[in-house]
């Protein structure tokens, strides 16, 4: 049973453009939800974390949108970049347990 | 940020011998952490959960006596993988818990294992 749904599979592009990924949960008691963004062979790197006690959170280009009622949360990636070009996974938690990874979004920013 | 480091980053092995990652939080300390699996272009598939003195805890369908994990210190946890095989061949990531509010897991940059 897949407890946070991510989509889509794959997303292309232009630089300059935005970049949406959306993700889903259903367990009400998750209560932190981050983002991670993967380079292939390496490990994944912590972008961007909020917790449901806001709507929103903004660190520099990437945008977490985190909507309660509908157990939903996006990433938004303005202005994106080739460097940015990775995997990114989506992750819930209740505190002190296990993180469910979404099945992750490869991003492709073409030049 | 915190860094979580692992050890060997790559590692090519013959079918039947067996392989130690070792994980290491650098600059924090780590009652709890974990051991994943990934397969190309796929998740993160949890193994088990590590906590520093005590035995860790392993998903379903994971075999303990397969992935042998040790959690020695606060710093620095173990996972040997016995008598691989070639479907053992993976990409395995550790994580660490700083134990803050923030609850974040840091990940290690990942082992690629070869059994041939």
């Amino acid at each position: 049973q897949q407890q946070v749904k991510q989509s889509p599979q794959s997303l292309i592009v232009q630089k300059g453009g935005i970049s949406i990924i959306n993700c889903a949960y259903e367990n009400t008691a998750f209560d932190y939800f981050p983002w991670y963004q993967q380079f292939p062979g390496k490990g994944p790197a912590l972008l961007i974390a909020i917790r449901p006690d806001v709507s929103e959170k903004k660190e520099g280009r990437f945008t977490i949108s985190f909507n309660k009622s509908a157990k939903q949360f996006s990433l938004h990636i303005m202005d994106s970049q080739p460097g940015d070009s990775a995997t990114y996974f989506c992750a819930a938690s209740r505190t002190g347990n296990q993180f469910y990874f979404g099945t992750g979004t490869s991003l492709t920013v073409i030049p | 940020g915190a860094v979580v480091s692992q050890h060997p980053s790559r590692v090519i092995c013959k079918s039947g011998t067996s392989v130690k990652i070792e994980c290491r939080s650098l600059d924090f300390q780590a009652t709890t952490m974990f051991w994943y699996r990934q397969f190309p272009k796929k998740s993160l598939m949890l193994m088990a959960t590590s906590n520093e003195g005590s035995k860790a805890t392993y998903e379903q369908g994971v075999e303990k006596d397969k992935f042998l994990i040790n959690h020695a210190s606060l710093t620095l946890s173990t996972l040997t993988v016995t008598s691989a095989h070639p479907e053992d061949s993976s990409f395995y990531i550790c994580s660490a818990n700083p134990g803050t509010i923030q609850e974040t897991q840091y990940f290690g940059p990942g082992t690629r294992l070869l059994v041939l």
